[in-house]
């Protein structure tokens, strides 16, 4: 059964600061997707991470894939208060078999 | 209306109550799911409709019957519900197989469901 793990779960950190979550799956997958998840509100594609070595960038936000370690990583660079949200890892188990298996998600606050 | 679409944004309901939630997508997608989001607990996944075949039921308990009459409408009804049954309903599509590339799912707002 494949397992996914966020960490850490819960995050506070001052605007200006960089910070990295970290996604940690049990089983081989080359197909990696972060989620973003306003309160209330659904959740928003970020990045699809295909191969090992990718890296994706997006103003503040640079995802990353090392399949041989089977880890994630979301790094934040200089934080604002708008990146307040929880953020999800999920992994496609068996490639285009549409079944994503999801991490339980870091909720990142940012402080002023 | 644009993305994926679902009804009602809130719903509250009885043990014995039956009621059908909603899902449209209007992104001409091949693929639809329905997740389940509990406080505290990762996204689960209940079922996937792949060109209005049902492809994955997982484990998800009768009183949860999904209906897909076509590739952009989804339907979740509901009879017999349990309290523990509360939680979001995320309704999502994608391009489905074979996309030939990344299968990026799109999810609707949701369903908060609370089942006294």
């Amino acid at each position: 059964e494949l397992k996914v793990e966020q960490n850490p779960l819960f995050l506070s950190m001052q605007e200006g600061k960089n910070y990295t979550i970290y996604c940690n799956y049990s089983t081989t997958s080359d197909r990696l997707y972060w989620y973003r998840q306003d309160p209330g509100k659904s959740l928003e594609s970020l990045f699809v991470l295909l191969s090992n070595g990718a890296v994706k960038q997006e103003g503040r936000l640079m995802a990353s894939l090392d399949t041989k370690a089977r880890l994630s990583t979301l790094h934040i660079t200089a934080a604002v208060h708008d990146l307040s949200a929880t953020y999800f890892c999920a992994v496609d188990l068996n490639f285009g078999n549409e079944k994503l298996t999801f991490g339980t998600g870091t909720r990142l606050t940012i402080i002023p | 209306e644009t993305g994926v679409t679902q009804t009602p944004r809130h719903l509250v309901m009885g043990m014995t109550n039956k009621k059908s939630l909603k899902c449209e997508q209007h992104l001409g997608h091949n693929a639809m799911y329905w997740y389940k989001q509990s406080a505290k607990k990762p996204l689960e996944l209940m079922f996937v409709y792949n060109f209005k075949e049902q492809t994955e039921n997982n484990s998800v308990p009768s009183r949860f019957s999904p209906e897909c009459p076509n590739s952009s409408h989804l339907f979740l009804h509901l009879h017999t519900l349990q309290p523990e049954d509360s939680a979001l309903y995320l309704c999502a599509s994608s391009q489905g197989p074979p996309s030939g590339g990344p299968d990026t799912q799109y999810f609707g707002p949701g369903t908060r469901l609370t089942v006294l």
